[in-house]
């Protein structure tokens, strides 16, 4: 099947600063790109839909001005979470579209001291 | 919302059939079933899709009823590596999904 990178795997950074995430499809162009965050014990919680060359559609709560979503090509999109914050600690995870369905990287896992 | 339903948690003795359901009730005509597992920490892995007809690969079994209401993933001879969340995704296609709960399979030896 297709495989999707996820660049770093894991992230420690301080409170107030911006860290970057990015997400690859290493074997087919996605069109579509999508971002998870997922809290310990819980479920995968949409973020975001991401389109090559157009700007992210939010879900409902996510800030978009501390999300900041690139899809600057058919195989790379970034998300960069700005002034972070202990509970913006979490599991992100990207997954991209082909025609019959999606795959989802293998995460990143990032914490705020 | 989740368009699905999932029990939270199943146990299952290895080698037996795990017989994992999901309800549905509000599914479109257009949109598929999907399932994903995640094993701990790591990202959702694909197993199988429906629209309508009973589909088998090499992981499993997909069994849709014949109003399409709801669901059932088989895993014929579960082994401890089978041991994961399990996710029931109603979707059209590569559209945006949208997670529920999952049930929580844990293979005992």
């Amino acid at each position: 099947g297709a495989v999707v990178s996820q660049h770093p795997s894991r992230v420690i950074c301080k409170s107030g600063t911006s860290v970057k995430i990015e997400c690859r499809s290493l074997d087919f162009q996605a069109t579509t790109m999508f971002w998870y965050r997922q809290f310990p014990k819980q479920s995968l919680m949409l973020m975001a839909t991401s389109n090559e060359g157009s700007k992210a559609t939010y879900e409902q709560g996510v800030e978009k001005d501390k999300f900041l979503i690139n899809h600057a090509s058919l195989t790379l999109s970034t998300l960069t979470v700005t002034s972070a914050h202990p509970e913006d600690s979490s599991f992100y995870i990207c997954s991209a579209s082909d025609r019959d369905e999606q795959y989802f990287g293998p995460g990143t896992r990032l914490t705020v001291t | 919302d989740a368009k699905t339903t999932q029990p939270p948690s199943m146990d299952c003795a290895e080698g037996r059939a795990a017989n994992l359901p999901c309800n549905h009730s509000t599914i479109s005509g257009n949109e598929y079933v999907y399932w994903y597992r995640q094993i701990h920490s790591q990202g959702p892995q694909y197993i199988i899709h429906g629209l309508k007809n009973n589909e088998t690969n090499e992981m499993a079994s997909l069994i849709i009823t014949e109003d399409r209401k709801s669901s059932t993933l088989i895993l014929p001879h579960a082994t401890l590596r089978d041991t994961a969340v399990y996710y029931c995704i109603v979707t059209s296609g590569t559209y945006k999904y949208i997670f529920g709960t999952g049930t929580r399979l844990k293979v005992l030896a």
